[in-house]
C-alpha cells in the first residue's frame, strides 16, 4: 500500500448501532497513525494519535486499535448517536520525526435518529 | 482556549492574480502545517514549517510559496492563480514533536478562482 487507504467511504446507520470503519496504511517505516473528526462546516478535530503496535486508544464510545505490522487501523463506534455523523479522516506518517502526515479520503459516517 | 486563525474564511480571486492566505497559530505551537483540499478530494499535504525554517514539503506548485514568521503565523503566497487551484486551504499547528503530536486545525480559508 502506497497510499493511506479508508474504507467504507461511506456509511449509514440508524442510532443504537454500533460500526467501525477501517484505515490502511503503508507498513514500512511506520512512524504514527492519527484519526480526526471532521463535522460539516467545521475544522477537523483530533481524536487519536497512535504510535505503538497493538494500541488501543478510547474516547468516550469511540475507540481505536492500530496493528502496525500488517498496516491497518480500525475505529469502532458503539451506540451511535446522530451527533457522530461526520467524516472521519485517518493519517499515517513514515519517515521518522521529519516525515509529514498523508490523509486518507475519509469515511462519512451518517446516523439516523 | 485560542484556537488556530484563518484569513481570510473566503476569497475570490481571477485567473493569474495573486492571493495571500494567513495562519495564526496555538500560542506556544510552533509548528505549522498547510493542506490543501480540493473539491471532492482528500487533504493534500503542501509544507509545513518549524521554528520558522521549512521542515518538510509536499506537493505545493512552484507558484505558491510560504514562510513561517518570527510570531510563529504563516502565510502562503499563490501567484499566477488557476481554476484548479480552487479549493478550502487548512492550516494547522501543533506542539514541536513531529508527526507523534495531533494537529489542531484553523477553520480554512476557501479559495475559489474565477
Amino acid at each position: 500500500i502506497l497510499n493511506v487507504e479508508q474504507s467504507p467511504q461511506s456509511l449509514h446507520v440508524q442510532e443504537g448501532d454500533s460500526t467501525n470503519f477501517t484505515c490502511s496504511f503503508p507498513s514500512s517505516n511506520f512512524y504514527a497513525l492519527h484519526w480526526y473528526r471532521w463535522e460539516t462546516a467545521k475544522s477537523p478535530e483530533a481524536l487519536f494519535v497512535m504510535t505503538l503496535n497493538g494500541d488501543e486508544k478510547k474516547k468516550g464510545r469511540i475507540s481505536a486499535t492500530l496493528n502496525t505490522k500488517e498496516g491497518y487501523s480500525y475505529l469502532y463506534i458503539k451506540g451511535s448517536q446522530p451527533e457522530d455523523s461526520a467524516t472521519y479522516l485517518c493519517a499515517s506518517s513514515t519517515g521518522g520525526s521529519q516525515g509529514n502526515l498523508i490523509f486518507g479520503k475519509g469515511t462519512k459516517l451518517s446516523v439516523k435518529p | 482556549a485560542a484556537g488556530v486563525i484563518q484569513s481570510p474564511r473566503h476569497l475570490i480571486k481571477e485567473k493569474r492574480e495573486t492571493a495571500t492566505l494567513k495562519c495564526y497559530p496555538i500560542p506556544r505551537h510552533d509548528t505549522v502545517y498547510w493542506y490543501q483540499q480540493g473539491p471532492g478530494q482528500d487533504p493534500q499535504f503542501l509544507i509545513s514549517f518549524y521554528e520558522k525554517m521549512q521542515s518538510d514539503k509536499g506537493s505545493i506548485p512552484d507558484r505558491f510559496s510560504a514562510q513561517q514568521f518570527s510570531d510563529y503565523h504563516s502565510e502562503l503566497n499563490m501567484s499566477s492563480l488557476e481554476l484548479g487551484d480552487s479549493a478550502l486551504y487548512f492550516c494547522a499547528s501543533s506542539h514541536p514533536g513531529g508527526p507523534r503530536e495531533k494537529l489542531f486545525f484553523g477553520s480554512g480559508t476557501q479559495l475559489s478562482v474565477l
